[in-house]
């Protein structure tokens, strides 16, 4: 079957950086996002990786290794509006994408 | 602003009650998507349109339908909603449906079920 694994919850402090991991197994591999959705409210895009390696964008960067069928999305300079969850999804050979159940991300101050 | 517009923003539906939740978009986006997403699990996809090319998920139920009448709108009906239908539903479009496109979410209409 096809599988995607992020951890349930997190806590962070503001300003400090948060790691979170997703690893994934599924049939074929297209490419991997992340999306952040705030609670009540639909998910908002945040990254794409299809190559190895690391993605910068801002505060936020994502790393994709396809060897280890994972990736990280990494938060720094945590602000309370980061307070989310976090949603890896992969494209499977079909094209089609597959989500995890999303990271709850808590940031106190 | 171009954008994907859902309503209403909150259903409320009476068990065995059929309700329709519409969805519009403004993007010229060619694909649309309608999942159902329950509190803390993934979003899960029922249906899907190519332009008006329906691909209806493997295990999607019965109870749910979808119509896509034209490029810009589409709606989801549930035939006799279930307790178990209460969720938020998730209108998204994508231009062309190819790996590396984003998808553009509307805000969503919670539906509850009495």
């Amino acid at each position: 079957g096809q599988n995607i694994d992020q951890p349930t919850e997190m806590t962070a402090t503001e300003g400090a950086i948060v790691q979170i991991n997703c690893t994934y197994q599924t049939s074929g591999f297209n490419g991997l996002f992340w999306y952040q959705q705030h609670a009540g409210e639909a998910p908002t895009f945040l990254s794409y990786n299809v190559l190895d390696g690391l993605e910068e964008k801002g505060r936020f960067s994502s790393f994709l290794s396809r060897s280890k069928g994972y990736s990280y999305l990494l938060l720094k300079e945590l602000q309370m509006k980061d307070s989310a969850s976090y949603l890896c999804a992969v494209i499977d050979s079909n094209y089609q994408l597959i989500w995890g159940a999303g990271t709850k991300l808590i940031i106190k101050p | 602003d171009a954008m994907v517009i859902q309503n209403p923003r909150y259903q409320v539906t009476q068990f065995g009650k059929p309700v329709t939740l519409s969805c519009s978009q403004t993007l010229n986006h060619n694909v649309m998507y309608w999942y159902q997403q329950k509190s803390s699990q993934a979003p899960k996809l029922l249906f899907h349109y190519y332009d008006k090319d329906f691909n209806n998920e493997a295990d999607t139920p019965d109870n749910f339908q979808s119509r896509r009448p034209n490029t810009s709108f589409c709606f989801l009906d549930i035939r006799s909603p279930g307790l178990g239908d209460a969720a938020m539903y998730l209108c998204a479009t994508s231009r062309d449906g190819q790996a590396e496109e984003t998808q553009y979410f509307g805000p969503g209409t919670r539906l509850l079920v009495l």
